[in-house]
C-alpha cells in the first residue's frame, strides 16, 4: 500500500529564511509519480511539480527546489529566501497509476514579515 | 479561459437532505476526481472517473454518489447516508495517468 508522510505539521519562519518541507513515501511499485501542491488560504490546490520514479535529478524553479532521493524514499521541497506570499499549506502526494493519488497530511508554512 | 469550475463555493444543508456539488472542466481531460478535505488533514478520494459513463469508488465512497454523463461534468451528490458531511470538497481533472489539476472547492456545512 502506498503512503505519504509529512512529519512537519506546522513551520514558521521569518521572511528571507530558507525552509525545507519534508516528504517521505512508501510504495511497492517501481514506477510511481511524486507531486507537490500548494494550498493558499483560498483553498484551491496549485500544482507545483511532478517527478517520476526514474528521474532522480534535483529540480530548481526560481526560489523553489526539490530533492528526490530513492535511497531514503524522500522528496523534499526547499524554498529559498522565503516570502510572505509563500504562506500556505503544502501537500506532497504519490501516485502509482490511475486514480490512486495519496496525499500527505500537509505542512502549514507561515512566513512572517 | 480553460479550467475547472465548482459551484457553489459555499453550501449549507439541513440534516437529512441530499445536495449536489457541481464540477465542470473545459480542459478536455478524460479523468475526473472528487476529494474530501477535513480540517488539518490531507485529501481523501471519494470517487473518480476515467471515461464517460464509468466511475470507481475511492477510499471513502459511502454516503456519496456520482454520475459522468458528459466528459466535461462530474457532479457529486452527498446523500443523507453520509453521517458527517461537513467538509471542503475538491474536484480535479487530468489526462489519463497525468497530473491532476484542481478546482476552487466547495465548502459544505450541515446545519
Amino acid at each position: 500500500a502506498q503512503k505519504v508522510t509529512q512529519a512537519q505539521t506546522e513551520i514558521s519562519v521569518v521572511e528571507k529564511e530558507d525552509v525545507t518541507l519534508d516528504c517521505v513515501y512508501e510504495t511497492r511499485d517501481t514506477t510511481y509519480y511524486l507531486f507537490w501542491y500548494k494550498q493558499p488560504p483560498s483553498g484551491e490546490l496549485v500544482f507545483l511539480i511532478r517527478r517520476n520514479s526514474f528521474d532522480e535529478q534535483n529540480e530548481i524553479s526560481g526560489r523553489y527546489s526539490w530533492n528526490f532521493q530513492k535511497s531514503t524514499s524522500s522528496f523534499n521541497f526547499t524554498i529559498t529566501a522565503s516570502q510572505v506570499v509563500d504562506s500556505a499549506v503544502y501537500f506532497c502526494a504519490l501516485s502509482e497509476g490511475l486514480g490512486d493519488m495519496r496525499f500527505g497530511a500537509g505542512t502549514r508554512l507561515t512566513v512572517k514579515p | 479561459d480553460g479550467g475547472i469550475t465548482q459551484s457553489p463555493k459555499y453550501l449549507f444543508r439541513k440534516e437529512g437532505q441530499n445536495v449536489t456539488l457541481s464540477c465542470e472542466q473545459n480542459l478536455n481531460h478524460d479523468a475526473m476526481y472528487w476529494y474530501r478535505q477535513d480540517p488539518g488533514q490531507g485529501l481523501r478520494l471519494i470517487y473518480y472517473s476515467q471515461i464517460v459513463n464509468d466511475f470507481q469508488k475511492g477510499d471513502i465512497a459511502e454516503g456519496y454518489s456520482v454520475s459522468r454523463e458528459k466528459k466535461e461534468s462530474f457532479p457529486l451528490t452527498v446523500t443523507s447516508a453520509q453521517k458527517n458531511p461537513t467538509a471542503f470538497y475538491l474536484c480535479a481533472s487530468s489526462p489519463i495517468s497525468d497530473t491532476q489539476y484542481f478546482g476552487p472547492g466547495t465548502r459544505l456545512t450541515v446545519l
